[in-house]
């Protein structure tokens, strides 16, 4: 079964807009974490920002915040002032409790216009 | 610089044929992972290794083996029994597998193309 849903299609954002890109997630532990990552065209995955399960505020890190809704199961990722720089892949992630591995969604595409 | 690194860049080999994909780092990290990532498919588990001389299956192990031999090295070898081997391949390692909060550190990725 699906542990991460990224189901949004590639987004096109004005320079300097917001933009918002939904991480859904299924999990019975109650322990678990939740990480964003970028993918330039390059290749290489950056570590952007992480949300435990058990942090009482939304994690900020810079331009990214997170909008953590752990009723919904949901872990949105909000990128502020888009840059151009941004254009990429954006993957959710998750590590549960019990485990050392990571679990990938699909991801998202982000093109950010001038 | 610390880091890990991931040779060669683009790898590319006859169908049929066993290859062997490298994955060194210098983070002192105890676990480290293999991933696949093929169009659409965001990324996927092939085998992981929490410490020395251990390792475990992830989702889509079969065809591929792994060694961890020593804490720095966790090749890959693609065998000719993985049905469509042709992907991006991605090592990462992470610190402490006991912290829910520490992320995985990636290298730069392996193009495998199979002719």
């Amino acid at each position: 079964a699906q542990k991460i849903t990224q189901t949004q299609p590639g987004m096109f954002v004005q320079e300097k807009e917001a933009v918002t890109l939904d991480c859904t997630y299924d999990t019975s532990d109650p322990s678990y974490g939740l990480f964003w990552y970028k993918q330039p065209s390059s290749g290489e995955m950056i570590f952007l920002i992480y949300q435990g399960s058990y942090d009482q505020q939304n994690a900020t890190e810079g331009r990214y915040s997170l909008n953590f809704q752990k009723a919904r199961k949901s872990a949105n990722l909000v990128i502020s002032a888009s840059q151009l720089g941004d254009s990429a892949m954006y993957f959710c992630a998750m590590r549960e409790g019990s485990l050392s591995r990571l679990a990938f969604g699909k991801g998202n595409q982000v093109v950010v216009i001038p | 610089d610390g880091g890990i690194t991931q040779s060669p860049k683009y790898l590319f080999r006859k169908e049929g044929q066993n290859v062997t994909l490298s994955c060194e780092q210098n983070l002192n990290h105890d676990a480290m992972y293999w991933y696949r990532q093929d169009p659409g498919q965001g990324l996927r588990l092939i085998y992981y290794s929490q410490i020395v001389n251990d390792f475990q299956k992830g989702d889509i192990a079969e065809g591929y083996s792994v060694s961890r031999e020593k804490k720095e090295s966790f090749p890959l070898t693609v065998t000719s029994a993985q049905k469509n081997p042709t992907a991006f391949y991605l090592c990462a390692s992470s610190p402490e597998t006991a912290f829910m909060n520490t992320e995985a550190f990636f290298g730069q990725g392996t193009r495998l193309t199979v002719v």
